[in-house]
């Protein structure tokens, strides 16, 4: 099974920092990786697919990119509706599986 | 408005059953796969099971192969997740959610549920 490592676990930042967050892969999965956003007690929402697409209505500060078997999510000024846990998961011929999280908290 | 809402959770003891719904609309539901992933309390995101369009083919989590089973009705825009010889560590929210296949966002999952939270416990 392929497993998916996020870095770091935990990251503390200031409103308008820049913030990047790594996601690593076990193996190639080409381009298909996404990154979702989740707040306590809320359904975790899509930000970017095929590893670099953002999702309709999701601020352009995130952005997405990578292939194969590292990725990075990066918001670019860090907005305080940010503050939040955020995930990578890979699609790989049926399998599909997510990273551990990364909680962004506030500095 | 799309929306996916899921219900059927509760408590239930070690080594009973469960079956969750998703009830779907606002969209064509038979056109897209849908799959069920769940959160321990506290705990990340974990993949449990997935099914195709019209039913025909499905996937799960090694942790649950065996006893649960996904399945959907199209004509009710209804997904469902039978729940079977449930142990403590099934202890979590259960979110339904929607993956566009054949398209960019092909292993993405654009709209969840709010999720159902189940218990194992005696």
């Amino acid at each position: 099974d392929i497993q998916m490592t996020q870095s770091p676990s935990t990251l503390s930042a200031s409103v308008g920092d820049r913030v990047t967050i790594t996601c690593r892969a076990s193996q190639s999965i080409s381009s298909w990786l996404a990154w979702y956003q989740q707040k306590p007690g809320k359904a975790p929402k899509l930000l970017i697919y095929k590893a670099s697409s953002l999702e309709s209505g999701v601020p352009s500060r995130f952005s997405g990119s990578g292939s194969g078997t590292e990725f990075t999510l990066t918001i670019s000024s860090l907005q305080p509706d940010d503050f939040a846990t955020y995930y990578c998961q890979q699609y790989n011929s049926y399998t599909w599986t997510f990273g551990q999280g990364t909680k962004v908290e506030i500095k | 408005e799309v929306q996916l809402v899921e219900s059927g959770g509760g408590l239930v003891q070690p080594g009973g059953s469960l079956r969750l719904s998703c009830a779907a609309s606002g969209f064509t539901f038979s056109s897209y796969w849908m799959h069920w992933v769940r959160q321990a309390p506290g705990k990340g995101l974990v993949w449990v099971s997935r099914i195709n369009s019209d039913g025909s083919s499905t996937s799960y989590a090694d942790s649950v192969k065996g006893r649960f089973t996904i399945s959907r009705d199209n004509a009710k825009n209804t997904l469902y997740l039978q729940m079977n010889s449930l142990r403590a560590e099934d202890t979590a929210v259960y979110y339904c959610a929607r993956e566009e296949p054949g398209t960019s966002k092909k292993g993405a999952f654009d709209i969840w549920g709010q999720g159902t939270m189940v218990t194992v416990s005696s």
